[in-house]
C-alpha cells in the first residue's frame, strides 16, 4: 500500500528558500505520477506542480519560475524546491499522486510551511 | 485556463437526506478528466470519484458522479453522519497541461 510522508516544512523568511520532500513507502513509486498541492489556512486546494514518471514537469502559473519539482526514483522521493517565497505561500503542502496524471489516488499528511519574518 | 465553479458554497442538510453538489467548468472538460474529493476537518483529501462517474476503491455506492462538458454533479443519495465535509471537484487539461480545483462545497448538518 502506498504511504506518502512529507517533511521539510517550517518557518521561512520572506524571500528565502525551502525544500519539502515526500517519501513513498509503496512499491510502485517509479510508475506513479506525483504532484504537489497546497492549502492555505482556511482555504481550498491549489494544485502547484506535476512530475511524470520520466521526469517531465508542469507548473501552475502562480509558482512557475519560483518552484521546482523533482523526483529520485531510487529513493522513492519527490521534492519541491521553493524559492523567493512570499507570505501568500504559507500553507500546508501535500504530495499527491497515483497511476494517473489526471487525478490523485494517494495523499500525504501534509507539511506546513509558514513564511514570516 | 479552465476555472471550476462549485455551488452552492454551503449545503445544510440532515442525515438521511440527498445531497446534490454542482461543479461548472468555464470550458468543456473531458469526462475522463474530472474527479471529486472529500475533505473532513483536519484530514487529508480523499479521492471519491474519477473520470466523472467511477467510484474510487472503497467508496460507498451512495456516492455517485455524473455530467459532461461543462456541468458535473456529485450526488450523495442518503447522507450519513460521516459525510459532512467539504467536497472539491478537480479537472485535468492537456493544453495547457494543468490541474485545477474548484473552490469547494461544504456539506453541513442542518
Amino acid at each position: 500500500e502506498v504511504q506518502l510522508v512529507e517533511s521539510g516544512g517550517g518557518l521561512v523568511q520572506p524571500g528565502g528558500s525551502v525544500r519539502v520532500s515526500c517519501v513513498d513507502s509503496g512499491f510502485t513509486f517509479s510508475n506513479n505520477y506525483m504532484s504537489w498541492v497546497r492549502q492555505a489556512p482556511g482555504k481550498g486546494l491549489e494544485w502547484l506542480s506535476l512530475i511524470y514518471t520520466g521526469g517531465t514537469t508542469y507548473y501552475a502559473d502562480s509558482v512557475k519560475g519560483r518552484f521546482t519539482i523533482s523526483r529520485d526514483n531510487s529513493k522513492n522521493t519527490v521534492y519541491l524546491e521553493m524559492n523567493s517565497v512570499r507570505a501568500e505561500d504559507t500553507a500546508v503542502y501535500y504530495c499527491a499522486g497515483g497511476v494517473s496524471r489526471h487525478y490523485f489516488d494517494y495523499w500525504g499528511q501534509g507539511t506546513l510551511v509558514t513564511v514570516s519574518s | 485556463e479552465i476555472v471550476l465553479t462549485q455551488s452552492p458554497g454551503t449545503l445544510s442538510l440532515s442525515p438521511g437526506e440527498r445531497a446534490t453538489l454542482s461543479c461548472r467548468a468555464s470550458q468543456s472538460v473531458s469526462s475522463s478528466y474530472l474527479a471529486w474529493y472529500q475533505q473532513k476537518p483536519g484530514q487529508v483529501p480523499r479521492l471519491l470519484i474519477y473520470a466523472a462517474s467511477s467510484r474510487a476503491t472503497g467508496i460507498p455506492d451512495r456516492f455517485s458522479g455524473s455530467g459532461s462538458g461543462t456541468d458535473f454533479t456529485l450526488t450523495i443519495s442518503r447522507l450519513e453522519p460521516e459525510d459532512f465535509a467539504v467536497y472539491y471537484c478537480q479537472q485535468y487539461s492537456s493544453s495547457p497541461r494543468v490541474l485545477t480545483f474548484g473552490g469547494g462545497t461544504k456539506v453541513e448538518i442542518k
